[in-house]
C-alpha cells in the first residue's frame, strides 16, 4: 500500500511556542490530505482537509488561526500549531487517499505533541 | 450529520472465545474501513469494504458490510492475546470527490486475557 510519513513522531514544547508537523506521501501524489486529532482513549476527530494549492477546509470548531495548514506540493502538507497551550497536547495524525481504485486512505505514523 | 456508533466500547474476553463488534452508521455509504490501533501508535488498516454484502477475512478476523442496514461487523474467531488493541470502524463519504475525510466510531477497546 501507499506510504504516508509524518515528522516529528513526538515533540515537547513550551507554552506559547509554535510547532510544525509535516505529512508526506512517499510514493504517490496526494491532492488532498486530512488532519486528525486524537485525545487519549478517544477516537479520531477530523480537523481539516488540506487541499494542494488552495486553502484548507476546517471542520466546525477548529480554529483556523491556531492550526495553520499548508499544502504546498502534491506530496507535502504541514500543520502548524501556533502559540501552543497545554490543551493542544494531543496525537495528530494525517492521512491521504491512495491512487488505486479503492480510494483507501493511508495514515501517517502520528505526531504526539506535548505542550508544557 | 453522519454518526458512526460502535458497540461495545470496551470488551474483555478470554483467549479462544468468539465475539463480534458492531458498527452502525446513519447515512448511506458503501465504503467502510476497519482499523486497528495499538497504544501510542497510529492506525493500521485491517479491511476495506467497498460494496453491500462485502465480506473479507484475514486470519482470525472477518469483516462484513450491509449497506441496507447501515451495519458492519468485525468478527473475532478463537481470540488470541495478540489481538488486544483498539478497533475503529470508519465510514467514507468522500470517495468520488475525494474531498471528505472519514468519520470514525468511538472505537472498541479489546482486551484478550490468557
Amino acid at each position: 500500500g501507499a506510504v504516508v510519513s509524518q515528522h516529528p513522531s513526538w515533540v515537547i514544547c513550551k507554552s506559547g511556542t509554535s510547532v510544525k508537523i509535516e505529512c508526506r506521501s512517499l510514493d504517490f501524489q496526494a491532492t488532498t490530505m486530512f488532519w486528525y486529532r486524537q485525545f487519549p482513549k478517544k477516537s479520531l476527530m477530523l480537523m481539516a482537509t488540506s487541499n494542494e494549492g488552495s486553502k484548507a477546509t476546517y471542520e466546525q470548531g477548529v480554529e483556523k488561526d491556531k492550526f495553520l495548514i499548508n499544502h504546498a506540493s502534491l506530496t507535502l502538507s504541514t500543520l502548524t500549531v501556533t502559540s501552543a497551550h497545554p490543551e493542544d497536547s494531543s496525537f495528530y495524525i494525517c492521512s491521504a487517499r491512495g491512487t488505486d481504485n479503492t480510494g483507501e486512505l493511508f495514515f501517517g505514523e502520528g505526531s504526539r505533541l506535548t505542550v508544557l | 450529520e453522519l454518526k458512526v456508533e460502535q458497540n461495545p466500547l470496551f470488551l474483555s474476553m478470554q483467549e479462544g472465545k468468539n465475539y463480534t463488534i458492531y458498527c452502525n452508521y446513519s447515512t448511506t455509504s458503501d465504503r467502510l474501513y476497519w482499523y486497528r490501533q495499538d497504544p501510542g501508535k497510529s492506525l493500521e488498516s485491517l479491511f476495506v469494504l467497498l460494496s453491500n454484502g462485502a465480506v473479507k477475512q484475514e486470519g482470525r478476523l472477518m469483516a462484513s458490510l450491509d449497506t441496507k442496514a447501515r451495519l458492519s461487523t468485525l468478527h473475532i474467531t478463537a481470540a488470541v492475546h495478540d489481538l488486544s488493541a483498539t478497533y475503529f470502524c470508519a465510514v467514507d463519504l468522500g470517495w468520488g470527490g475525494g474531498a471528505d475525510g472519514l468519520t470514525f466510531g468511538k472505537g472498541t477497546h479489546l482486551i484478550i486475557q490468557p
